[in-house]
């Protein structure tokens, strides 16, 4: 496996406390995504990024917030004003952002609420 | 915005069954219907993929048909072997961009 790759595995976040989830991908892609994956409720689109410095909301944005300064990286932060983070995260990137492009995943990171 | 219902959720067949599994959308505009696997404990991987300018793609033991005016896609499986268990998401894309929204996914398992 390698590609895009997701750090830490496991994350644990205290009350009030905001979280940061890596992502980091040397496919030389431009766009980049943040999912989130709930059980029974599939994936859900948090924040796109089209190319580098640029970034969108994606269809449940709020507590969340991101970078893209590098073309290689798209971190996530979780912020305490997310009231439910616990999940399963995963971040993807595509070749470009185009319509049919494959999405290349990487491998996740649960976060779970202390 | 674009809304992907998926089913059944769970899904059980005997090795060597044929599997289908469903996905409705409810914008017309969308053009692009993609599937992805997901093996327990692992990534997403993209398995077959569809546009709307076509009725029905085959790869091995796996097909795809789209329904337009119906609104609607299918996921076919041959022959299922214990290696298809998985997760199966279907999803579908406007257009514009590769903003995909995800059907909640079905848990198919191969049994012996």
């Amino acid at each position: 496996d390698g590609g895009i790759t997701q750090s830490p595995k496991y994350l644990f976040r205290k009350e009030g406390q905001n979280v940061t989830l890596s992502c980091e991908q040397n496919l030389n892609h431009d766009a980049m995504y943040w999912y989130r994956q709930d059980p029974g409720q599939g994936l859900r689109l948090i924040y796109y990024s089209q190319i580098v410095n640029d970034f969108q909301k994606g269809d449940i944005a709020e507590g969340y917030s991101v970078s893209r300064e590098k073309k290689e990286s798209f971190p996530l932060t979780v912020t305490s004003a997310q009231k439910n983070p616990t999940a399963f995260y995963l971040c993807a990137s595509s070749l470009q952002w185009i319509t049919n492009e494959k999405l290349f995943f990487g491998s996740g990171t649960q976060l779970s609420v202390l | 915005g674009e809304n992907v219902e998926q089913h059944p959720s769970t899904l059980s067949v005997q090795e060597g069954d044929s599997a289908v599994i469903k996905c409705t959308y409810s914008d017309s505009a969308s053009n692009y219907f993609p599937w992805y696997k997901q093996e327990l404990g692992k990534r997403p991987q993209l398995i077959i993929d569809i546009r709307s300018n076509v009725g029905e793609k085959k790869d091995q033991r796996i097909a795809v048909t789209l329904n337009k005016t119906a609104k609607h896609f299918s996921l076919h499986i041959t022959e299922t072997q214990p290696e298809d268990s998985a997760v199966y998401f279907c999803a579908a894309s406007p257009g514009g961009g590769n903003k995909l929204t995800f059907g909640t996914g079905t848990q198919l398992k191969v049994e012996l």
